[in-house]
């Protein structure tokens, strides 16, 4: 059966560190990869989208960036964090071709 | 452009009630409808689906309709438990990779 890796499952950063996510899937070959941002209270953001190694889409101009250096490893970054970073970030996956998606347990992020 | 829409809450019931959340779609085509649930610090897990127009999801004692003509996909359950406190997230998927997800619905179980 496949499972999605998440970590850290909660990280406290101070702003203007980097940061680094990362989510791994298990028991799928060329899975389509997704990053999410779910602020409190609020429903979920689409930030990137992998659909092969090094190929990333990003849909919202921010100060983060997502990298795909394996065929199971996403990978959410950013050189200096701010205030707004603050959230719970999901990573998911989906099959080429199907369309239901499978989320991770998530990272809380709160920056400081 | 495609969007989800759901009913505010949060949603407050007694166990053994009857459960309605209100989802309501804008997409072209013939968009793949969901739910997904929430647990209080966990990640979204599928809840159930429908891929075409009169389809019934359902999954764990809940339903749902894919309502075209209404452009609705309502989550439906008979009789909740404490244990489906959660938030619920309606989403449509049009292709091209990306999904809509709803703002979600708070429900919380008293006993």
């Amino acid at each position: 059966s496949q499972t999605i890796h998440q970590w850290p499952a909660t990280l406290v950063q101070p702003v203007g560190s980097p940061l680094s996510l990362e989510c791994t899937v298990e028991g799928t070959s060329n899975p389509n990869l997704y990053w999410y941002r779910q602020a409190a209270g609020r429903g979920l953001q689409l930030l990137f989208y992998s659909v092969g190694i090094g190929q990333i889409s990003s849909e919202v101009p921010q100060n983060l960036s997502a990298s795909r250096p394996q065929d199971r490893q996403f990978i959410l970054s950013s050189k200096k964090l701010l205030l707004s970073d603050s959230g719970f970030y999901l990573c998911a996956w989906s099959s080429s071709g199907k369309e239901t998606q499978y989320f991770g347990p998530g990272t809380r992020l709160l920056v400081l | 452009g495609n969007s989800v829409t759901q009913m505010e809450g949060p949603v407050t019931l007694s166990e053994e009630a009857f459960l309605t959340i209100n989802c309501t779609y804008t997409a072209t085509g013939y968009p793949s409808l969901f739910w997904y649930v929430q647990y209080p610090g966990e990640g979204l897990q599928l809840l159930l689906k429908a891929t075409k127009a009169d389809d019934k999801g359902s999954n764990k004692g809940f339903e749902a309709t894919y309502r075209k003509e209404t452009t609705s996909f309502h989550l439906e359950k008979g009789s909740v438990q404490v244990s489906d406190s959660a938030v619920y997230f309606c989403a449509l998927y049009s292709g091209t990779y990306k999904y809509i997800f709803g703002t979600g619905t708070r429900l919380k179980v008293l006993a």
